[in-house]
């Protein structure tokens, strides 16, 4: 799975967005972006994924660049539980049995 | 969403015995589970793939025998830790995915299990 690159800590005041980057450079035609969270002694949550396009659900929306090197997971309206670390990972859509490998993320403060 | 429910959520043994963490997704089906392993403040770190029906692939340095995992239904997997020594103290984290959700599901986790061993 291509590698992913993330700021090790962010801050974000409450209510404000929280725009977190990934940087995967070597990503290859066929690995889909995902990103998970995971709240102090929790499993991660998936949080969404994408391929090329942009995606928005519920929970927060992901900004792919056009070369697929980059992309940013928004939380528009930050609050408190959202205090987390989160991770980017890519991974091919081939086989559904495939592991997640997860890097170190970024720990998200939000703070009041 | 999926759910998976992963039990006991917290354990302490003493040194020397052995401890089974089971895993469940409770409303869907998984051929393939993974058990992951958390120390404190570093990320997951992936030791085995779980296989319904076969033997368990375990990533390199992690003992086979001494974390045993079955994965005898679609619906249960256990990692059993044999011999439980400090070092192993941890936090055992499950995923699944749903086997007939197609090739680009997500995957779901578990709530983790924290095993100290004294």
């Amino acid at each position: 799975d291509a590698k992913t690159t993330q700021p090790p800590s962010m801050d974000c005041a409450e209510g404000r967005a929280a725009n977190l980057p990934c940087n995967h450079s070597t990503i290859s035609g066929n690995e889909y972006v995902y990103w998970y969270r995971q709240i102090h002694s929790q499993g991660p949550q998936y949080i969404i994924h994408g391929l090329k396009n942009n995606e928005t659900n519920e929970m927060a929306s992901l900004i792919i660049t056009e070369d697929r090197k980059s992309s940013t997971l928004i939380l528009p309206h930050a609050t408190l539980r959202d205090t987390a670390v989160y991770y980017c990972i890519v991974r091919p859509y081939n086989n559904a049995g495939n592991m997640l490998t997860f890097g170190g993320g970024t720990r998200l403060m939000v703070k009041p | 969403g999926a759910v998976v429910s992963q039990h006991p959520s917290r354990v302490i043994c003493k040194s020397g015995t052995s401890v089974k963490i089971e895993c469940r997704s409770l409303d869907f089906q998984a051929t393939t589970m993974f058990w992951y392993r958390q120390f404190p403040k570093q990320s997951l770190m992936l030791m085995a793939t779980s296989n319904e029906g076969s033997k368990a692939t375990y990533e390199q340095g992690v003992e086979k025998d001494k974390f045993l995992i079955n994965h005898a239904s679609l619906t249960l997997s256990t990692l059993t830790v044999t011999s439980a020594h400090p070092e192993d103290s941890s936090f055992y984290i499950c995923s699944a995915r749903d086997s007939a959700g197609g090739r680009n599901t997500e995957a779901f986790f578990g709530q983790g299990t924290r095993l100290t061993v004294v």
